[in-house]
């Protein structure tokens, strides 16, 4: 089983819409969760990060976080063409390592 | 400053070449890193350094040494590599171990 798990993608949503990607993680002790989005070609920035169960908004993201059910979710409001990216599901490990999911590649339609 | 800079940007290299790729950060941060991503894939741990010492190995082959001069300085040393190392090397770095980590811009390599 992997460490972390994303669905691939695509995921595909009109513009104005709300995307909604999942992760799951196989470690029951890990604290910290992150969500980063990848440009083609560019490094990943950080969208969110959340430590504690529940909703985590930031404008028209909104991370969630279910440690009983280990699933966290980033949920993307009024979906822009500018937002079609991977989005890179990550989990702190022992020792301060960063472990990413396969990523999930979202686009926007105009 | 909250950046972390990667230079060079491009690199081009012959597999009996010796080159280095270069990450400096001027945060403050205890905690360096390297990752390797290879086209649609996720980035991959290679090193972790934590207040100048490494911490983490990930069974990386030899062929890549890393150094951290200073607690503002990574190198990652690459010599004798193989074309199926081409790939995009990220630095990244975190005040400490439990924190955000900033990424760099990475370093696109091609190894011929």
């Amino acid at each position: 089983q992997k460490e972390v798990e994303q669905n691939s993608g695509p995921l595909s949503v009109p513009e104005g819409a709300i995307a909604s990607l999942n992760c799951t993680y196989s470690d029951r002790g890990s604290q910290s969760f992150f969500w980063y989005r990848q440009y083609s070609g560019k490094s990943p920035e950080l969208i969110m990060f959340i430590y504690s169960n529940g909703d985590k908004e930031d404008g028209r993201f909104t991370a969630q976080l279910n440690k009983a059910s280990q699933y966290v979710s980033l949920l993307i409001r009024d979906s822009q063409p500018s937002d079609s990216a991977t989005y890179l599901c990550a989990v702190k490990a022992e020792g301060g390592k960063l472990i990413f999911g396969q990523g999930t590649e979202l686009s926007v339609k105009p | 400053d909250t950046e972390v800079t990667q230079t060079p940007k491009h690199l081009v290299m012959g597999m009996t070449n010796k080159k280095s790729l270069k990450c400096e950060q001027h945060m403050g941060h205890r905690a360096m890193y390297w990752y390797k991503q290879k086209a649609k894939k996720p980035p991959e741990l290679m090193f972790v350094y934590s207040y100048e010492k490494l911490s983490i190995n990930e069974s990386v082959p030899s062929r890549f040494s890393p150094e951290c001069p200073n607690s503002s300085l990574l190198n990652l040393h690459l010599h004798a590599l193989q074309p199926e190392d081409s790939a995009l090397y990220l630095c990244a770095s975190t005040e400490g171990l439990a924190n955000v980590l900033t990424f760099g811009a990475g370093s696109r390599l091609t190894v011929l």
